[in-house]
């Protein structure tokens, strides 16, 4: 059954350092999301990629952040000058055109120090 | 009103009851809905789609209310292994942008 993957499946990182969260899409999938889940709280939206661009973001997804598709298969969210509370967990997901139901990774738990 | 709200739970009930949860969403023109589990520090898994007035799936039943903009999960003869988080999701602007409740904690006791 195809899956969405992300590594690492655990980061830790010095307060101030960038971090890069990778993901591979399921292959056929068009749409790509990240969300981040603080511990004990909602799964928030924080992007969608769609077309080699960013279709929707939301107002947690500021300067600090920014996502590429670098080539056929790979999916990042670049974290740059990380602070305490970036500390979560970071999920990609990806969705057909043809039907919205997301499929998520098993997540990346970021930890910054 | 909020984009996707639920019931917070905690739902604590006996193996073999009946659970009920609820959401209401925001954004009329959403024409697909889901209720995904998520069980502690894992992913949120796909658990059931609603395009029209409803879906089952064995144990589960989803119902679509459309006029009162709310959606409902039914669990039927629950299981130990039903105890997860449960979360109504809603996309909005299309598939672009796809908004999780923030779930409702069920607990199934033996």
């Amino acid at each position: 059954e195809p899956e969405v993957t992300q590594t690492p499946s655990h980061q830790v990182t010095q307060m101030g350092q960038e971090v890069i969260l990778r993901c591979v899409p399921i292959s056929n999938h068009l749409y790509f999301y990240w969300y981040r889940q603080i511990l004990g709280q909602k799964v928030e939206f924080l992007v969608s990629f769609y077309n080699n661009e960013i279709s929707e973001k939301s107002e947690i997804f500021d300067d600090q952040f920014s996502v590429e598709r670098p080539d056929g298969s790979n999916f990042t969210l670049k974290i740059r000058s990380t602070k305490l509370e970036d500390s979560a967990m970071y999920f990609c997901a990806s969705s057909s055109d043809r039907a919205p139901e997301a499929f998520f990774g098993q997540g990346t738990r970021l930890t910054v120090v | 009103r909020k984009e996707v709200e639920q019931d917070p739970g905690p739902f604590n009930v006996p193996e073999g009851a009946t659970v009920a949860f609820n959401c209401t969403y925001s954004n009329s023109a959403s024409q697909s809905f889901f209720w995904y589990r998520q069980d502690c520090r894992k992913e949120p898994k796909l658990l059931m789609s609603v395009y029209s007035s409803g879906n089952e799936d064995g144990r589960f039943t989803a119902q679509l209310n459309r006029a009162s903009q709310y959606i409902s999960l039914l669990i039927r003869d629950s299981k130990l292994s039903d105890s997860a988080t449960y979360l109504c999701v809603v996309p909005y602007s299309s598939a672009s942008k796809i908004i999780f409740g923030s779930g409702t904690r069920l607990s199934i006791r033996p």
